[in-house]
């Protein structure tokens, strides 16, 4: 257990439906990332917070996809009308910034979805 | 954009032999992390290599920033059973957004 929880683990949704997961980094930790992991591929970087500013989306990501952090603590990451292409792992990261050069994620254990 | 690469995808070896994976950048890095991931299992934090040329060592675990800082390398000397999962690179460059490797996924036979 690293620390960093996420909401649901499996989620199974019918086309074109909005789902929502929920990420808890360990709470002294002011980044947080959103990454999709699809079978046999690595992490694939979605979005990034610093405290509660979204400073970086991917441009692979479209208008579909938004996410949150409100006060800088837990993040939700927003899908509308899924897509059966949306079926993944979607994983949370987070880490301690600041100063110190040593930027360990620590990856949550991640929410599958799966589009039907 | 940015891309990351990892050579072998996959690699069988026998318990005892030695392994190694390659991860090379398309643009130079700040710096490089490695994971390393079970089946089943969420990327767990392995190393970070920030210096031109630097070599770390963790147990049986040696790893390399190229000297241009865009590749990488981890070996693994004398393979285990529990060193079966797949190892991911993971490099940034400028802001703080990570790329992933295609990843190499070992299996160790004993």
């Amino acid at each position: 257990d690293t620390g960093v929880s996420q909401n649901p683990r499996h989620k199974i949704t019918k086309r074109g439906q909005n789902v929502t997961f929920r990420c808890d980094p360990i709470s002294e930790h002011n980044r947080l990332y959103w990454y999709r992991q699809t079978l046999g591929q690595g992490p694939e970087f979605l979005t990034y917070f610093q405290n509660e500013a979204q400073l970086e989306k991917s441009r692979l990501l479209s208008d579909r996809f938004s996410a949150e952090r409100p006060k800088g603590s837990f993040s939700t990451l927003e899908i509308q009308r899924t897509e059966q292409g949306d079926s993944a792992m979607y994983l949370c990261a987070s880490f301690a910034g600041g100063r110190s050069s040593y930027n360990e994620q620590f990856f949550g254990p991640g929410t599958r979805l799966t589009v039907l | 954009g940015q891309q990351v690469m990892q050579i072998p995808q996959y690699q069988h070896v026998q318990e005892g032999e030695d392994f190694t994976t390659y991860c090379n950048s398309s643009t130079t890095l700040s710096n490089i992390q490695w994971y390393k991931q079970r089946p089943g299992g969420h990327p767990v934090f392995l190393i970070q290599l920030v210096k031109s040329g630097e070599v770390k060592k963790q147990k049986r675990l040696t790893f390399q920033f190229g000297e241009a800082k865009k590749n990488s390398s981890l070996h693994i000397t004398a393979t285990q059973t529990t060193d079966v999962g797949t190892y991911f690179c993971a490099g940034v460059s400028g802001t703080y957004k990570y790329i992933f490797g295609t990843g190499t996924r070992l299996k160790v036979l004993a």
